[in-house]
């Protein structure tokens, strides 16, 4: 059974540093793409981060990059995010997804993990 | 603001046939396929329909959807208590090189 499990998440002063996991099982994870995508309080859905299947590429959301780094290991099924100088508006729970796709145009995320909390509050 | 557009809240009675609308432009839904997920209250959102109009298995034939140059729709027929949840609507955006979803739409059944 394909299963994406996230750690790392909890309280952070803003300013502060945090890094998620996902640990994959149930798949061959170093076949497949890899996302971030997080939810503010209250809030829909934002895309944050992919990272390729075998870790050579990346790509962020515009107002992200500079401070997020999405990476991979595949010799332990996990999928991280460095977040730096993190800010109040950063609070969310952060989800990962595996990239499905058939060819090139067609991609949609699936399955999701259950998500892992960020606060970040002085 | 979201990239793609969606009504934030919608209603139904059991039974009946409720569509949700999302719409977009030439940079993402127009160009690219889309994906609608589905989040039940306090619960990690699941695909429900990929490349526009694709069911995964095991969703239920009651839901479809279609696309239509720079606008998506989800339609669920049979609506059923257990539908009562948050849809949102997702695509590749060319122009902002990223994947941009709608703001989520809160179903209803009354």
């Amino acid at each position: 059974q394909v299963h994406l499990v996230e750690s790392g998440g909890g309280v952070v002063q803003p300013g502060r540093s945090l890094r998620l996991s996902c640990a994959a099982s149930g798949f061959t994870f170093g076949s497949y793409a890899m996302h971030w995508v997080r939810q503010a309080p209250g809030k829909g859905l934002e895309w944050v981060a992919v990272v390729s299947y075998d870790g050579m590429n990346e790509n962020y959301a515009v107002s992200l990059k500079g401070r997020f780094t999405i990476s991979r290991d595949n010799s332990k099924n996990t999928l991280h995010l460095q977040m730096v100088s993190l800010r109040a508006e950063d609070t969310a729970v952060y989800y990962c997804a595996r990239e499905n796709a058939y060819g090139e145009v067609e991609k949609w995320f699936d399955p999701w993990g259950q998500g892992t909390l960020v606060t970040v509050s002085s | 603001q979201s990239v793609l557009t969606q009504s934030p809240s919608a209603s139904g009675t059991p039974g009946q046939r409720v569509t949700i609308s999302c719409s977009g432009s030439s940079s993402n839904i127009g160009s690219n396929t889309v994906n609608w997920y589905q989040q039940l209250p306090g619960t990690a959102p699941k695909l429900l329909i990929y490349s526009n109009n694709q069911r995964p298995s095991g969703v239920p034939d009651r839901f479809s959807g279609s696309k239509s140059g720079t606008s998506t729709s989800l339609a669920i027929s049979g609506l059923q208590s257990e539908d009562e949840a948050d849809y949102y609507c997702a695509a590749w955006d060319v122009s902002l090189n990223g994947w941009v979803f709608g703001g989520g739409t809160k179903l209803t059944v009354l």
